[in-house]
């Protein structure tokens, strides 16, 4: 069955250290996203990628950062700049963003990153 | 873009229809109604979108009143496992999903 995987499900660091979040997906979409999502609140867009090799900012990219080297992979790094790290992280796909951006989007099971 | 207004939380019992409303008061007429639900500790997952027509699914209903200044979602019984939250989102050519708070349905049995 195709869908996103994001790895691992639950991640602790210590402040002041970069950790990287996984998301493969095997869908075959061209566009994927980033997004954070604290307690009781709704998401909100870190970064997206229409195509391989480039990538755009969302609303909240301070202390992010991401690479599209590969179709199927969109890794986030949360930097040791980033002021509030702890968080649940989604990731998600959709076939073409351009072509429809009406598709829907894909989501993964998020990951859940403790900083402390 | 245009914001949504949902209710924070709605209660149902298990087996009855659910009506889930959502106001967007400054949709413009290339606007489309997305709608999404979370269940606890997962990722969103798509539900229904509409333009101007009512639409049905396997999920779920969307009813679009005539102005498109509101709509519904139905789910025509509810099961347990419909627990989440549903997020409504207006959607356009030039802008992103945006998830606000959305509406918590709890599902008694």
């Amino acid at each position: 069955d195709g869908g996103i995987t994001q790895s691992p499900k639950y991640l602790f660091r210590k402040e002041g250290q970069n950790v990287t979040l996984s998301c493969e997906q095997n869908l075959n979409h061209d566009a994927m996203y980033w997004y954070r999502q604290d307690p009781g609140q709704g998401l909100r867009l870190i970064y997206y990628s229409q195509i391989v090799n480039d990538f755009q900012k969302g609303d909240i990219a301070e202390g992010y950062s991401v690479s599209r080297e590969k179709k199927e992979s969109f890794p986030l790094t949360v930097t040791s700049a980033q002021k509030n790290p702890t968080a649940f992280y989604l990731c998600a796909s959709q076939p073409s963003r351009a072509a429809d951006y009406n598709s829907p989007l894909h989501f993964g099971n998020g990951t859940r990153l403790t900083v402390t | 873009d245009a914001k949504t207004t949902q209710p924070n939380s709605m209660e149902s019992n298990e087996e009855e229809p659910v009506h889930l409303p959502c106001n967007h008061s400054t949709i413009s007429g290339t606007d489309y109604i997305h709608w999404y639900r979370q269940l606890p500790s997962q990722g969103p997952e798509y539900v229904i979108h509409g333009l101007t027509s009512n639409v049905n699914n396997r999920m779920a209903s969307l009813a679009i009143a005539e102005d498109r200044k509101s709509s519904t979602l139905i789910l025509h019984r509810a099961t347990l496992r419909d627990a989440a939250v549903y997020y409504c989102i207006i959607k356009n050519a030039g802008n992103m999903l945006t998830f606000g708070g959305g509406t918590r349905l709890m599902v008694k049995p």
